[in-house]
């Protein structure tokens, strides 16, 4: 059965400190990627999405994540974090011929000062 | 802007009454999904709609629960005879890759 799982419930970076977080899925076909972020009380936004090609995907707000398939991974990273980046951020694989997602458990990220 | 709202955005009801949520999208999309969200939880797919026609519901998806999509535009989502357990935020997503609404925040009481 496909699976996302997002190992870090909460993860605490200063601003200005890189960050990584981190994403694995279970799919037997190629997986079709996603990151997304979601503010309290508010619905989820895109960052970046992965489909084919190029490993390393841009997305918005100076996110990128690499997707590696012999890790089974999509970790997302961002070099510096800004105070408005907390968040709760979504990993999410498209499964099936109707590509709903699945979606992690998430991961809160605090921002110190 | 995501290109998707949802009436409304809060609802307070009394376990046993009905519900009704509406998903509107700004521009026309073939795909429309709706997803629950649960405290601490990621967003769990609910059904999905290809244009009219409701092609899959999940298991979560019970017989109080029933989902609309009749000119293939706007959606409605019903929750008859509610439970506790309906407590939720409900999400609507169109496109193929989701854009999502802000949500419908359910509390039952």
């Amino acid at each position: 059965a496909q699976s996302v799982t997002q190992p870090d419930i909460h993860i605490t970076v200063s601003e200005g400190a890189s960050l990584e977080l981190r994403c694995n899925y279970s799919y037997g076909a190629t997986p079709y990627l996603f990151w997304y972020v979601q503010s309290p009380g508010q619905g989820l936004q895109l960052l970046l999405k992965y489909f084919s090609g190029d490993t390393l995907v841009q997305g918005i707000k100076g996110f990128e994540a690499e997707f590696k398939r012999s890790q089974s991974s999509f970790n997302l990273r961002k070099p510096s974090v800004h105070w408005s980046d907390a968040a709760e951020y979504f990993c999410a694989v498209g499964a099936g011929g109707t590509y709903k997602y699945i979606f992690g458990t998430g991961t809160r990220l605090k921002v110190l000062a | 802007d995501t290109g998707v709202s949802q009436d409304p955005r809060h609802k307070i009801t009394k376990r046993g009454q009905n519900v009704t949520f509406r998903c509107d999208p700004i521009s026309e999309h073939n795909r429309l999904y709706w997803y629950r969200q649960t405290l601490g939880q990621g967003p769990e797919f609910l059904t999905y709609f290809q244009n009219e026609a409701q092609l899959e519901k999940s298991r979560l998806l019970s017989d109080r629960f029933s989902a609309e999509r009749p000119k293939g535009s706007f959606s409605t989502l019903e929750i008859q005879r509610t439970e506790q357990g309906d407590s939720a935020m409900y999400l609507c997503a169109v496109g193929g890759t989701q854009y999502f609404g802000p949500g419908t925040r359910l509390l039952v009481l």
